[in-house]
């Protein structure tokens, strides 16, 4: 299994400012990606944070907005840049383990809640 | 387009009551299953994982099953409990391994004491 943790668990931001969320698994894994939820809504897909190269971006998010960074097999960064009130959502980190007995199984972060003002 | 789709909506029981939480997406050809939990404003906790291969899986409590086939999936939940209240989201990957997760919107159960 991954044990995965993200901080800060919560920010309230104002207009035009960025925000880090950093992510930390506690294996190494090659696949990490990072999520949106937005209010009532379910998860929507942002991009694979690829280890040691660009990541890869979903349809409708640019890496101008959402720049990530994966240093390593353990730890990624997500930053939501120039933030307005409509990027107030739940951000989830989420780690995919490809070996052993939980091969394929991918888990999730506690979530970081972003309130834009 | 793979879709995902949970019914109902929102669920709610008597405490130990046996109840089954609905999936169906639209493309069979999918590479595995994964049902979780998500307890308000947290993230989400994974509960079983079914390969495309398998029929069911079992986990205290909990059994989920899979049809391919008829693109269904279900996830049963036996004497229920108050602390089992949470939504429940299922995904599929495909139709390879390298598919990403697509969600479904998710079955919000309330169990009442």
């Amino acid at each position: 299994s991954a044990v995965i943790s993200q901080k800060p668990s919560r920010d309230i931001c104002q207009r035009g400012t960025s925000l880090t969320i950093q992510c930390q698994v506690d294996s190494q894994v090659t696949m990490m990606f990072w999520y949106r939820q937005q209010p009532g809504q379910s998860l929507t897909l942002i991009a694979t944070a690829n280890q040691g190269s660009e990541a890869t971006y979903e349809s409708g998010f640019v890496i101008d907005k959402f720049p990530i960074s994966r240093p390593n097999l353990t730890f990624s960064t997500l930053t939501v840049s120039n933030m307005s009130p409509e990027d107030s959502s739940i951000y989830l980190c989420s780690a995919r383990v490809t070996s052993g007995q939980s091969t394929d199984t991918q888990y999730f972060g506690p979530g970081t809640r972003l309130t834009v003002l | 387009k793979q879709e995902v789709t949970q019914i109902p909506a929102a669920l709610s029981v008597p405490e130990g009551e046996n109840l089954v939480l609905n999936c169906s997406f639209t493309d069979s050809a999918i590479y595995n299953l994964q049902w979780f939990r998500q307890d308000p404003g947290k993230g989400l906790t994974s509960l079983l994982l079914i390969q495309s291969s398998q029929r069911e899986q079992t986990s205290g409590r909990l059994n989920a099953s899979l049809d391919k086939s008829s693109g269904r999936s279900t996830l049963y939940i036996a004497a229920s409990q108050p602390g089992d209240s949470a939504t429940y989201l299922c995904a599929v990957r495909g139709p390879s391994n390298t598919g990403k997760l697509i969600f479904g919107q998710g079955t919000t159960l309330q169990v009442k004491p």
